[in-house]
């Protein structure tokens, strides 16, 4: 596609739920994020795959949050046994290779968790 | 402790006028620095960036400082328009020195252009 999709846009969990959020990124390209937007805040950096291999995902609040890109395209990040505290916005990102300038996001899950 | 600091939550702007927007960082590795805009409901989208190896760096009405004594940059928008009313965000990296991937984000700061 012609840019990075996320799904879904909205998202509401009660509190104990397990939820998937997807990220499509542009075709092609290598780097994926993931970040972490709390109201009021800027994104926080939390994992980062090359292809298929997780590079770095230092910036995982806790074990009930996984990321996976299984075939280095689509990717996942599911959190387990929600809690109010991860009521955010998650944002995908992508770039061609690592380093080649501004990376293009998606628009984002908004997770309410009630 | 916040290592990219943008300290004006909001500025307001005569359209026509320039647009002064400040990031002060503290993280000495940072060595690639990139400006955001948001629009509500949207992701970031990328504006401009600067290597620690330049001052300055300009994209049509954007120009991109930085002072790396002051571990400061600013972004100037020339003149501004009202298109240009968002969230803009200050984001850093160690990527020349081979750090990590992820960039850090300030918490951003609501430039409104006044007709």
């Amino acid at each position: 596609g012609a840019g990075v999709s996320q799904s879904p846009r909205y998202k509401v969990a009660k509190r104990g739920q397990d939820v998937a959020l997807r990220c499509d990124p542009i075709s092609g390209h290598v780097s994926l994020f993931w970040y972490q937007q709390a109201l009021g805040q800027g994104p926080e950096f939390l994992t980062y795959f090359q292809n298929e291999a997780q590079l770095d995902k230092s910036g995982l609040p806790s074990d009930r949050f996984f990321a996976e890109r299984p075939e280095g395209s689509v990717s996942t990040l599911k959190i387990q046994r929600t809690q109010q505290e991860d009521s955010a916005v998650y944002l995908c990102a992508s770039t061609v290779t690592r380093g080649a300038g501004g990376y293009t996001f998606g628009s984002g899950t908004r997770l309410t968790v009630v | 402790d916040q290592q990219v600091k943008q300290n004006s939550p909001s500025l307001s702007v005569q359209e026509g006028r320039i647009s002064i927007l400040n990031c002060d960082y503290t993280n000495s590795m940072f060595d690639y620095f990139l400006w955001y805009k948001k629009y509500p409901a949207e992701g970031p989208t990328f504006l401009i960036s600067i290597s620690s190896i330049k001052d300055k760096n300009e994209d049509g009405r954007f120009t991109v400082f930085l002072n790396k004594s002051a571990k400061h940059l600013s972004l100037h928008i020339v003149p501004s328009q009202p298109g240009d009313s968002a969230v803009y965000f200050c984001a850093a990296s160690p990527l020349l020195r081979g750090g990590a991937d992820g960039l850090t984000f300030g918490k951003g700061t609501h430039l409104i252009i006044q007709p």
